[in-house]
């Protein structure tokens, strides 16, 4: 069975500071990655997906992953975190097929 | 840019309603999701749909139906609200993997 773990529930950076969030996966098969973002009362929106080929793949916002098979990790990073950035982060797993398993998000806050 | 819409965006109703949460994409897109979110916590997939009149239920059991009668329009209905149905509800349609949401709809049932 697949599944997603965030270690972190929630994270305070620096505005300026780097910002790493992490995710480890388990999944039977070649997965499909993803990291979304959601700000309050709004749905997900898409920050940058791996499928295959490079393992470090960019996104919008200035935001990167990286895709380490040995670990079964998909960790998120930005160099220099903007106010902005506060919003719940949720890293899936999945197929082509589009069903997604979800982890349990990390909460970002960013202080000034 | 995807585009998928919800309506409504915040519902309050009490217990014992019927209501229906509308979901649309003008994308042309095959398959489409309802996912149930409650605060503060991880997403889950409660119905599924890969084409019109197919639907399936997801990993998380859910009292909703769902109908895809069209490509564009895959509404969810519950046929008599309880406070347990208080959440919110994120609807979705993939192409080639990757998942478009619409803004969500919250509901609340007194």
């Amino acid at each position: 069975a697949q599944s997603v773990t965030q270690p972190d529930i929630h994270i305070t950076v620096s505005e300026g500071a780097s910002l790493e969030l992490r995710c480890n996966y388990s999944y039977g098969a070649t997965p499909y990655l993803f990291w979304y973002v959601q700000s309050p009362g709004q749905g997900l929106q898409l920050l940058l997906k791996y499928f295959s080929g490079d393992t470090l793949v960019q996104g919008i916002k200035g935001f990167e992953a990286e895709f380490k098979r040995s670990q079964s990790s998909f960790n998120l990073r930005k160099p220099s975190v903007h106010w902005s950035d506060a919003a719940e982060y949720f890293c899936a797993v999945g197929d082509s097929w589009g069903k997604l398993q979800f982890g349990a998000g990390t909460q970002v806050v960013v202080t000034p | 840019e995807a585009d998928i819409y919800q309506t409504p965006r915040y519902l309050v109703i009490g217990t014992g309603k019927k209501i229906t949460l509308e979901c649309s994409q003008t994308m042309g897109h095959d398959k489409m999701y309802w996912y149930q979110q409650d605060p503060g916590m991880e997403l889950h997939l409660i119905h599924y749909s890969y084409g019109v009149n197919s639907t399936e239920k997801g990993d998380l059991s859910s009292e909703s139906t769902v109908s895809r009668i069209r490509t564009e329009h895959f509404p969810l209905t519950l046929e008599s609200a309880r406070p347990s149905h208080t959440s919110q509800y994120l609807c979705a349609s993939s192409a080639r993997g990757e998942l478009f949401f619409g803004e969500g709809s919250r509901l609340t049932v007194l």
